[in-house]
């Protein structure tokens, strides 16, 4: 069974800290997909990373799949209010590769 | 471009009524929407898979007689709640993937607040 654990689960920090969020699976993936989902609204796609090793920085984001392609992290540098909500990483089934499962997802909050 | 819309944002029901939620692709053509169930502070849990011109594909779990699921248009995927209980309030969040593409990002409509009373 695919699975992708998120690790924290909740984080809440002072802004201007730095912080970084786990996606972890035994499974290997084709490509992850990070989005932030904000309270009320649908998930919006941060990046999609395809290759192992791949890093790609988005302003104050910068994400990282692993090397093995079975996890990824996102770390946020200097977070800012703005930055608050539920991040999920998403990753395409096995056999199915039009669905996609979804990581445990990181709830975070950032206090000014 | 990529933008997915959901109609209504929030409805709240009385237990027993039926209750239809849109989801339309408004810049692109779609043939595969997907319909997710969301509950506070967690993750999404995919539902069924709705495929233009042919019937949805329900994940385990999920009641086919009570989420009906209609994909009548390249731009159009219907979710109907039937016979709605207060177990079913919940956010419901519909996804799109372009046909034209081969990537297999979604993009996600707004979300459904569903109340039932």
């Amino acid at each position: 069974t695919q699975l992708l654990e998120q690790s924290p689960q909740f984080l809440s920090i002072q802004e201007g800290e730095n912080l970084t969020v786990y996606c972890n699976s035994s499974s290997v993936f084709s490509s992850l997909q990070w989005y932030r989902q904000e309270p009320g609204e649908g998930p919006v796609l941060l990046v999609t990373v395809v290759t192992g090793g791949e890093v790609k920085k988005l302003k104050r984001l910068t994400f990282q799949f692993g090397d093995a392609r079975k996890d990824s992290s996102l770390h946020i540098t200097a977070a800012q209010p703005g930055d608050t909500g539920l991040y999920l990483c998403a990753g395409p089934w096995r056999g199915a590769t039009n669905k996609l499962i979804f990581g445990t997802g990181t709830l975070l909050a950032v206090q000014p | 471009g990529a933008v997915v819309s959901q109609h209504p944002s929030r409805v709240i029901c009385k237990s027993g009524t039926s209750v239809k939620i849109e989801c339309r692709s408004l810049d692109f053509q779609a043939t595969t929407m997907f319909w997710y169930r969301q509950f506070p502070k967690q993750s999404l849990m995919l539902m069924a898979t709705s495929n233009e011109g042919s019937k949805a594909t329900y994940e385990q779990g999920v009641e086919k007689d009570k989420f009906l699921i209609n994909h009548a248009s390249l731009t159009l995927s219907t979710l109907t709640v039937t016979s709605a209980h207060p177990e079913d309030s919940s956010f419901y969040i519909c996804s799109a993937k372009d046909r034209g593409t081969v990537l297999v990002e979604q993009y996600f409509g707004p979300g459904t607040r569903l109340t039932v009373t």
